[in-house]
């Protein structure tokens, strides 16, 4: 298996801009985690889903920020508009289930 | 509610020493524990996981975590350790009771281990 794939790995845009962050999970997991990490707030998690829908939106920041899983094998995280204090790096990771949590390669977002 | 503290920034060991990470968790249930490692620009990697059964857990390159429930410890140890174990490590913690599967992870630890 390839493991958790996600694109782009890096995007730079200017503030105001719609950012959208792509995951493909491992196939055959139910779960799907979105987490955010910086340097002044660690490992965040933002949003995560069970077959394809969303069970907890807490750590979303602000309205600005929206996940979709429309199938098993696809979900994004948006940001409209985006601000510079977005810059972090997203990771995405899934899950079978009560084990360990795989975690992609990460998106680097910078905004300017 | 659940949580992990990981009370040290900082770990530093030289090579060939022994090191340990240290992780303290709560719980309201019984826990599933977890150690992960991130090495610069990458994701976070699966380390090794306590669910149920020995208390000692062995995991990948040579790391293993002591699974303490009087202590509710979860400290990450290597008997001898190599600069390429570098890096940033998490400790994460999920509640039995919970029945989703979200980790609560610890702040990380850098480690630095000097030639």
């Amino acid at each position: 298996d390839a493991g958790v794939i996600q694109s782009p790995r890096h995007e730079v845009t200017e503030m105001g801009q719609e950012v959208t962050l792509r995951c493909k999970p491992i196939s055959g997991h139910d779960y799907l985690f979105w987490y955010r990490q910086t340097m002044m707030r660690g490992l965040e998690l933002l949003i995560y889903f069970n077959n394809n829908v969303p069970i907890d939106d807490s750590g979303m920041p602000e309205d600005r920020f929206s996940a979709k899983m429309p199938n098993a094998s696809f979900s994004t995280l948006k940001i409209q508009p985006s601000e510079p204090r977005d810059s972090a790096v997203y990771f995405c990771a899934s899950s079978p289930g009560v084990g360990e949590q795989f975690f992609g390669p990460g998106t680097r977002l910078t905004v300017l | 509610a659940q949580s992990v503290a990981q009370p040290e920034d900082q770990v530093n060991v030289a090579e060939g020493n022994p090191l340990t990470v240290k992780c303290t968790y709560s719980v309201s249930g019984n826990p599933y524990l977890f150690w992960y490692v991130q090495y610069p620009n990458r994701g976070l990697q699966f380390l090794l996981k306590y669910i149920t059964g020995d208390n000692l857990v062995k995991g990948s390159y040579g790391f293993e975590a002591e699974f303490n429930k009087s202590q509710t410890s979860f400290h990450l140890k290597k008997p001898s350790a190599l600069v390429s174990d570098s890096a940033l490590y998490f400790c994460a913690v999920r509640d039995s009771s919970d029945s989703w599967g979200k980790l609560q992870f610890g702040a990380g630890t850098q480690v630095v281990v000097t030639p």
